[in-house]
């Protein structure tokens, strides 16, 4: 079946430093791929998504780009602020492929960032 | 910005007990879905609901669990006789406007569901 692997966390990191989050799916096909974000006390947000291979995803500074040949999908932030501490989850969604709209995630990375 | 919605916020129910979960979903929306978390672990799908009945389920939703649409905007949870080990955070999604292809899923702000 469809499985998400993401790096471990927590991954604490100085305020302006440069975040990568990994993470490669296996699935048959081509899924969708999202990036999640949980900040503390809150519920999922969508933070990003690509659908087809080599698209990039992005929002709010952060980046992430569709990699078919490696089955990947990192999230990257050229700077990072306090504010992005939470946890980030990804996902995929591999509907086109198996009509399973219900999403498959990682089990979630944890970002601390200090001042 | 439309949203998903939950309610309660936290749920403390004792060992036995009956518990319904309730969510409104995105009013165009007509895919619908159940997630569970537990403390610390990943986010793991329970059930997806598709014109007024399951479409998929996985083996986690087991026979204590059930889902209704009881009206046009509410969509519930129900767990028949809780365990302990169903503490957990429990999101409710919705995707899927008509005619719309993509997967895309709209979370809401989950229910603490505390069993003791």
């Amino acid at each position: 079946g469809d499985s998400v692997t993401q790096m471990e966390g927590p991954v604490t990191l100085s305020e302006e430093a440069f975040l990568t989050i990994n993470c490669t799916y296996t699935a048959t096909g081509y899924p969708s791929l999202f990036w999640y974000v949980q900040y503390p006390g809150e519920g999922l947000q969508l933070l990003l998504k690509a659908t087809k291979a080599d698209d990039k995803g992005s929002n709010k500074g952060f980046e992430a780009t569709y990699r078919k040949e490696t089955t990947s999908f990192h999230l990257e932030k050229g700077s990072v602020q306090v504010s992005d501490s939470a946890v980030y989850f990804c996902a995929l969604s591999n509907y086109m492929d198996t009509g399973r709209r219900a999403l498959t995630f990682g089990s979630g990375t944890r970002l601390q960032v200090q001042p | 910005e439309p949203e998903v919605t939950q309610t309660p916020s936290h749920q403390v129910t004792q060992m036995g007990q009956e518990v319904i979960l309730r969510c409104v979903p995105i009013s165009n929306h007509l895919y619908f879905y159940w997630y569970r978390q537990i403390l610390g672990q990943k986010v793991e799908f329970l059930v997806s609901f598709y014109n007024n009945e399951i479409s998929e389920k996985s083996e986690i939703f087991d026979d204590q669990f059930s889902v209704e649409r009881p009206d046009g905007s509410n969509f519930t949870l129900k767990i028949r006789s809780t365990k302990l080990e169903d503490s957990a955070m429990y999101f409710c999604a919705s995707s899927g406007a008509l005619g719309v292809m993509n997967t895309e899923a709209f979370f809401g702000q989950g229910t603490r569901l505390t069993v003791v």
